[in-house]
């Protein structure tokens, strides 16, 4: 199983530029997450879906967009990529199954520099 | 709001055994999850807690208090492939995780 897939691994952007960030998962889980994750620090929440057609906001959104047209993806956009976006990014997906011990399965991160 | 404090940096030897512990504040708990991550990598999931008490996986176990808000890692047996930073996560309003900052665990020989 692939599980997780995460595109492109390296990116570097110029200020202002926009690109999408892509994700898609092989498992049919329902759940979606995208995280940033900054040098030494714990993983933040941008966005999260519950299922296709449904997405919400987590702690850091602003700057952000994202869609979920399918179950296997969950795309994330930068519109007017700022140099505080330099980041790694990281996707992941999480099954509904039965109770709420399902663990998050992570994609390989995207490593964004905004110079 | 949702806040969570572990120490940054632990360092013990190879065949020890270490507790990374995790206290948190939140609302809407519903449990606390522990992940590994070695440097470059992905985060990779280790354990989850729901209810209160010790749960083994192997070499590794997760506490939780939920009265006490806390929780903890305990790694045996230490090797050093452990070498790794690692995050506890609550899960809060059943669909979203809040990350520590992580703890940075050292092994050496």
């Amino acid at each position: 199983n692939a599980g997780v897939t995460q595109t492109p691994k390296f990116r570097i952007l110029k200020i202002g530029q926009s690109m999408t960030l892509q994700c898609t998962q092989d498992m049919n889980h329902n759940y979606m997450y995208w995280y940033r994750q900054d040098p030494g620090m714990g993983l933040k929440l941008i966005y999260y879906s519950v299922g296709a057609g449904i997405t919400d906001k987590g702690e850091v959104p602003n700057g952000y967009n994202v869609s979920r047209s399918t179950t296997e993806d969950f795309p994330l956009r930068l519109e007017l990529a700022a140099p505080s976006q330099t980041s790694v990014y990281f996707c992941a997906s999480r099954s509904t199954g039965e109770g709420s011990n399902q663990p998050q399965h992570f994609g390989d991160g995207t490593r964004l520099s905004i110079l | 709001g949702q806040s969570l404090e572990q120490p940054s940096e632990v360092t013990a030897v190879e065949g020890a055994i270490v507790q990374i512990n995790c206290t948190y504040q939140t609302s809407g708990f519903y449990g606390l999850s522990w992940y590994q991550q070695h440097d470059g990598g992905a985060p990779t999931f280790l354990s989850y807690n729901a209810l209160d008490g010790l749960e083994e996986t192997g070499r590794f176990s997760s506490f939780l208090s939920r009265s006490d808000s806390y929780g903890y890692l305990l790694l045996q047996e230490l090797q050093m492939k452990d070498s790794a930073s690692y995050f506890c996560a609550v899960l809060y309003n059943f669909n979203k995780f809040y990350f520590g900052s992580g703890t940075k665990l050292n092994v050496k020989p």
